[in-house]
């Protein structure tokens, strides 16, 4: 079944800084695939879903690219404040029912 | 107002004793999840629900079970709880079937057993 890893665990930067989260996955059917952020204390909460269809993807903040040859899945914080502080998980799917996680990237944005 | 609600927020047992967590959610979706989220594992699906009574098996389902008796309410209820079953559990709901659809999470509980 699909795989994802996720690195690195643990990510600290200084406010203005790049911020960038790796995900990689197996499974060549995998065909939607999401950026969960989760703030400390609360539940997770959907950043961004992308299609395999499409490759760049930007949000407030952020930029989400898909390399469909290298499975390979990211999520880039371009100019980071400490309001981005939080866990992000990556996630992929087929077209089936199960949704298979990342282990999670705390990023802690110092001002 | 979409929501996913759980309770309760903490919880502690002793080991042995029976563990029920209640979730709830309001935007009638057909599908609902129950996760564990372990330092370091992410989330670790344990069943999923498809509909009223309907019921799967998820990744990690041993030493859990599930009931769905209306489309809004899932529980998972741990039988004898066991130390290894601390952890924070999340429900989750989606429209339909996952694949492209969002996964809507409750805020968790924190569940120790000692």
């Amino acid at each position: 079944g699909e795989q994802v890893e996720q690195r690195p665990p643990h990510l600290s930067v200084r406010e203005g800084d790049s911020a960038v989260i790796t995900c990689t996955y197996t499974d060549p059917n995998s065909y939607y695939f999401f950026w969960y952020k989760q703030e400390p204390g609360a539940s997770l909460q959907l950043l961004m879903k992308v299609f395999s269809s499409t490759e760049i993807n930007e949000g407030q903040g952020f930029t989400v690219l898909l390399n469909k040859k290298d499975k390979r899945l990211s999520l880039n914080l371009t100019a980071a404040h400490p309001g981005d502080s939080a866990a992000y998980f990556c996630a992929a799917s087929s077209n089936t029912d199960k949704v298979v996680f990342g282990t999670g990237t705390r990023l802690q944005v110092s001002p | 107002d979409m929501k996913v609600t759980q309770m309760p927020r903490y919880l502690i047992k002793r080991m042995g004793e029976n563990v029920l967590l209640e979730c709830g959610q309001d935007m009638s979706h057909e599908t609902m999840y129950w996760y564990r989220q372990d330092p370091g594992l992410g989330l670790q699906l344990i069943y999923i629900s498809y509909d009223v009574d309907s019921n799967s098996e998820g990744d990690i389902p041993k030493g859990y079970r599930v009931s769905r008796k209306k489309r809004e309410h899932f529980s998972l209820i741990l039988d004898s709880a066991k130390t290894n079953q601390t952890s924070v559990y999340f429900c989750a709901s989606s429209l339909d079937r996952a694949g492209a659809e969002t996964l809507y999470f409750g805020s968790g509980t924190r569940l120790t057993v000692l």
